[in-house]
C-alpha cells in the first residue's frame, strides 16, 4: 500500500531563510509524487512533480525537490523564504490505474509559517 | 480560462438535513475526482468519474453520500441525512484524460467547507 508521511505539521522560518519541508513515501512500485501548497482562500496547486525523469524538480516559486529513493523521501526546499511563501503544503503519492485516471493519497500537510 | 470552481463555499446544516455541493470542472476535463479533508487529517479521495460514469466510488464514506455528473459536465454531492463526523472541507479536481494517467495534474477546487451542528 502507498502513503505519505509529512514531519512536521507546522514549521515557521524567518524571511530570507531556507525552507525545508520534509515528506517521507512507502510505495511498494515506483512512485510519482506531488507537491501541492494551498494558499489562504484558494484550491490546491500543483508545485512540482516527480515522474521519473530527473530526480532534482523545479517547481514554480523558487521551490525544488529532490527524489531520493533511498531515503524513500521526496524533500521540499527553497532557498530564501519569502512572505508569500505562508500557506500549507502537502506532499501526495499517486496510484495507477490502467483505466486512465490516478489517484492521489496525501500527507496530513505542513502549514509554513514566515516571519519577518 | 475559468479554473475548476465550487459552490458553496461554506456550508452550516444541522445534523439531519441535506446539502447539496456543485463542482464545475475545468471546461474539456473529463476526470472529475471529489476528495475530502476531515479537521486536521489528510485529504482523502472519495470518487472519480470520467465524464458522466463513475470510474472508482472506493473512498465515499457510506450510501448517505450520493455523487452525479448528469451530461459529463459539472458533478454535485449530495450528503442526506448529514451526520457531525461529515463535516470537513470538500475539494474537487479536473483533469484531462492522457494515455499516462499516473502524471496526470490533478487541477483542484478551493473547496466547500461543511459544517454540521
Amino acid at each position: 500500500a502507498q502513503s505519505v508521511t509529512q514531519l512536521g505539521s507546522h514549521v515557521s522560518v524567518s524571511e530570507g531563510a531556507l525552507v525545508l519541508l520534509r515528506c517521507n513515501y512507502s510505495s511498494s512500485v515506483p512512485p510519482y509524487l506531488f507537491w501541492y501548497v494551498q494558499y489562504p482562500n484558494q484550491g490546491l496547486q500543483l508545485l512540482l512533480k516527480y515522474t521519473s525523469a530527473a530526480t532534482l524538480v523545479k517547481g514554480i516559486n523558487g521551490f525544488e525537490a529532490e527524489f531520493k529513493k533511498s531515503e524513500t523521501s521526496f524533500h521540499l526546499t527553497k532557498p530564501s523564504a519569502h512572505m508569500s511563501d505562508a500557506a500549507e503544503y502537502f506532499c501526495a503519492v499517486t496510484l495507477m490505474f490502467s483505466g486512465g485516471y490516478n489517484k492521489l493519497i496525501f500527507g496530513a500537510g505542513t502549514r509554513l509559517a514566515v516571519h519577518p | 480560462e475559468a479554473g475548476v470552481t465550487q459552490f458553496p463555499s461554506h456550508s452550516v446544516i444541522e445534523k439531519g438535513q441535506t446539502v447539496t455541493l456543485r463542482c464545475d470542472p475545468i471546461s474539456g476535463h473529463d476526470n472529475l475526482y471529489w476528495y475530502r479533508r476531515v479537521m486536521g487529517k489528510e485529504i482523502k479521495f472519495l470518487l472519480h468519474f470520467v465524464k458522466e460514469s463513475k470510474q472508482d466510488e472506493s473512498g465515499m464514506p457510506n450510501n448517505r453520500f450520493l455523487a452525479e455528473r448528469t451530461g459529463g459536465t459539472y458533478s454535485t454531492l449530495k450528503v442526506q441525512p448529514a451526520e457531525l463526523e461529515d463535516s470537513g472541507v470538500y475539494f474537487c479536481a479536473s483533469s484531462p484524460r492522457q494515455r499516462e494517467a499516473s502524471t496526470d495534474t490533478q487541477y483542484f477546487g478551493p473547496g466547500t467547507r461543511l459544517t454540521v451542528l
